[in-house]
């Protein structure tokens, strides 16, 4: 079955300090992959995607994220972190085709200590 | 500007009454989602819609119910079989092609009162 792991609930960086969070994926063909970003009582804004092609895809917000065949994964990067940043973040997978349905992760909450 | 917009921001439910969601796009997008929320769930897909009068069921559709009668809109209703329904609601919509992402609305709050 298709499925998106996250496998950090919640992660807590101080600004300024590289950041890293992880997403692994079960899907059967090539995957379609994004991160989106939400904060508290918001709706979802997208900060990068990937569909094919150069596997280190740029975003938003000075975020950026590898897709690695491999491992299954594409895991969400930022140098250095902001206060603005501390919100959930969510990797989804394109699932059924051309339906456009999306499976997400339980999603990560990040906390960016002063 | 383009966009979703979802109405009300806030509601609230009495036990038994069945309540509608509305969501609206000026994006001229084809393909329309519901999607709930939940504390640690991530989203769940409710009913999405890729044309003008059809959709389909999603991960959790029962307990709610949905039209699409017109491109631009895609109202949820939930219903009272639907036993549990606190939970914040998104919509969402995409263009045809493949290569494209879903925009998401602001999202309503269902809470049962």
């Amino acid at each position: 079955a298709q499925s998106v792991t996250q496998p950090d609930i919640h992660i807590t960086v101080s600004e300024g300090a590289s950041l890293e969070l992880r997403c692994n994926y079960s899907y059967g063909a090539t995957p379609y992959l994004f991160w989106y970003v939400q904060s508290p009582g918001q709706g979802l804004q997208l900060l990068l995607k990937y569909f094919s092609g150069d596997t280190l895809v740029q975003g938003i917000k000075g975020f950026e994220a590898e897709f690695k065949r491999s491992q299954s994964s594409f895991n969400l990067r930022k140098p250095s972190v902001h206060w603005s940043d501390a919100a959930e973040y969510f990797c989804a997978v394109g699932a059924g085709g051309n339906t456009g349905k999306l499976i997400f992760g339980q999603g990560t909450t990040l906390q960016v200590k002063p | 500007d383009g966009g979703i917009t979802q109405s009300p921001k806030y509601l609230f439910r009495k036990e038994g009454q069945n309540v509608t969601l509305s969501c609206e796009q000026n994006l001229n997008h084809d393909a329309m989602y519901w999607y709930r929320q939940d504390p640690g769930q991530g989203l769940r897909l409710i009913y999405y819609s890729q044309i003008v009068n059809d959709f389909q069921k999603g991960d959790i559709a029962e307990g709610y119910s949905v039209s699409r009668e017109k491109k631009e809109s895609f109202p949820l209703t939930v219903t009272s079989a639907q036993k549990n329904p606190t939970a914040f609601y998104l919509c969402a919509s995409k263009g045809q092609s493949a290569h494209t992402e879903a925009f998401f609305g602001q999202g309503t709050r269902l809470t049962v009162v």
